[in-house]
């Protein structure tokens, strides 16, 4: 099994431009997640989607949207990049409705010029 | 910030040493977790602790649980240079649906 799949790895934007990191689980998990991971601070939650048809913001949602598309992907949109939304951008996924173990993917970097 | 803190930010030992991570939360929780994360690599799932337990032990891993205090530790016994990477302390909040994460405490292991 692959577990959790996010494409691309590396990416550059222009400020303004947008882009769409994708994610998908081979799990037949419930829950996904999108975290970002900025120096000194820990993973910070973007959104969240419990289960397939609902998503809810996190911590840091402003700037992002999220769709799930069904119950093995969910994407994260940047419809505007900014420099600040410079970072590495995780998703997650796990079993049940939220607060068990998660599955992460390998990451994208993201660098916004 | 309703973030676990790790302490120590860093910590640098010798193979074969023990190293201990610290984890402090400030609401009371559904359960604790640990998570490695090697170096440009995603976060891996290490151990769960639940808010009744004080105590867990995988391989080398041993946590331990102080609802009281609101921290936690995270012993890592007979370290190897293959245990170099951070750690991070996930906590799953009453009433939430999502993990906080802390902000990791970066271990060295000189061979």
């Amino acid at each position: 099994n692959a577990g959790v799949t996010q494409t691309p790895k590396f990416q550059v934007l222009k400020t303004g431009q947008s882009m769409t990191l994708q994610c998908a689980q081979d799990m037949n998990h419930n829950s996904m997640y999108w975290y970002r991971q900025d120096p000194g601070m820990g993973l910070r939650l973007i959104y969240y989607s419990a289960s397939e048809g609902t998503t809810d913001k996190g911590e840091v949602p402003n700037g992002y949207n999220v769709s799930r598309l069904n119950k093995r992907e969910f994407s994260l949109r940047l419809e505007s990049a900014a420099p600040s939304q410079t970072s590495v951008y995780f998703c997650a996924s796990t079993e049940g409705d939220g607060g068990e173990k998660l599955f992460f993917g390998s990451g994208t970097q993201l660098s916004v010029l | 910030s309703q973030q676990g803190e790790e302490d120590p930010q860093a910590l640098s030992i010798q193979e074969g040493e023990n190293a201990t991570m610290n984890c402090s939360y400030k609401t009371s929780i559904n359960n604790l977790q640990w998570y490695r994360q090697n170096s440009g690599r995603g976060l891996v799932h290490l151990i769960l602790i639940r808010s009744n337990e004080r105590e867990k032990h995988s391989g080398r891993l041993r946590v331990t649980l102080d609802t009281s205090k609101k921290s936690s530790s995270l012993l890592i016994t007979a370290s190897r240079a293959a245990d170099t990477a951070s750690y991070f302390c996930a906590t799953d909040r009453t009433g939430a649906n999502n993990l906080f994460f802390g902000t990791g405490t970066r271990l060295t292991v000189i061979p």
